[in-house]
């Protein structure tokens, strides 16, 4: 099954300031998605980022605030910009490789405090 | 739309105590089921699934079945440890051979003591 590694694994920063969180999976993948688990909650959907094309965004969420790369089949980036107490949260990446047991893998998240 | 119900947390046992988690579903048609677990710390990670009607996953332990009848697949261990204090999430997957997206339950937390 394919291997995430997301970067930071936390971070501690001042409002108003932004942060690219990375993901590089070990295998090319067609889907990859980024998530919000605020706390104490279940994992919301910010957006799908597909490779060579602009990322599908889910209700609540914009580009503005959470602008999303996709450059190639094993890489992805969320950018959390203009950061507020409100965005404290973890952050995950997961992917889709279509051919495993599960829909799909994990990483193991970034935990963002926002101070 | 889709939706996935579990029961509500914080539950606590005593290590070998008798572990019961609900989770109920709504889906228009049939979904996949799965549990995972999200220890300390960690992402998620699949503990188990179903992927039709009376279908039963297990693993380390744990069992759930999926019951069409009931639209449920309550997560069941028999005996639990300390090391399976961690937060669990019943999802529901309808996508078929094509992507579709996944549903979350809104997370167990199970703290076990010794």
């Amino acid at each position: 099954s394919a291997v995430i590694s997301q970067k930071p694994s936390r971070d501690i920063c001042q409002r108003g300031t932004s942060l690219t969180i990375q993901c590089q999976v070990d295998s090319q993948v067609t889907m990859m998605f980024w998530y919000r688990q605020q706390p104490g909650q279940s994992l919301t959907l910010i957006a799908t980022a597909n490779q060579g094309s602009e990322a599908t965004y889910e209700s609540g969420f914009v580009i503005d605030k959470f602008p999303i790369s996709r450059p190639n089949l094993t890489f992805s980036t969320l950018t959390v910009s203009n950061m507020s107490p409100e965005d404290s949260s973890i952050y995950l990446c997961s992917v889709a490789d279509g051919h495993s047991n599960q829909p799909q893998h994990f990483g193991d998240g970034t935990r963002l405090s926002i101070l | 739309g889709d939706s996935v119900t579990q029961m509500e947390g914080p539950v606590t046992l005593s290590e070998e105590a008798f572990l019961t988690i609900n989770c109920t579903y709504t889906a228009t048609g049939y979904p996949s089921l799965f549990w995972y677990v999200q220890y300390p710390g960690e992402g998620l990670q699949l503990l188990l699934k179903a992927t039709k009607a009376d279908d039963k996953g297990s693993n380390k332990g744990f069992e759930a079945t999926y019951r069409k009848e009931t639209t449920s697949f309550h997560l069941e261990k028999g005996s639990v440890q300390v090391s399976d204090s961690a937060v669990y999430f019943c999802l529901s997957y309808a996508g078929g051979t094509s992507y579709g997206k996944l549903t979350f339950g809104q997370g167990t937390i199970l703290t076990v003591h010794p």
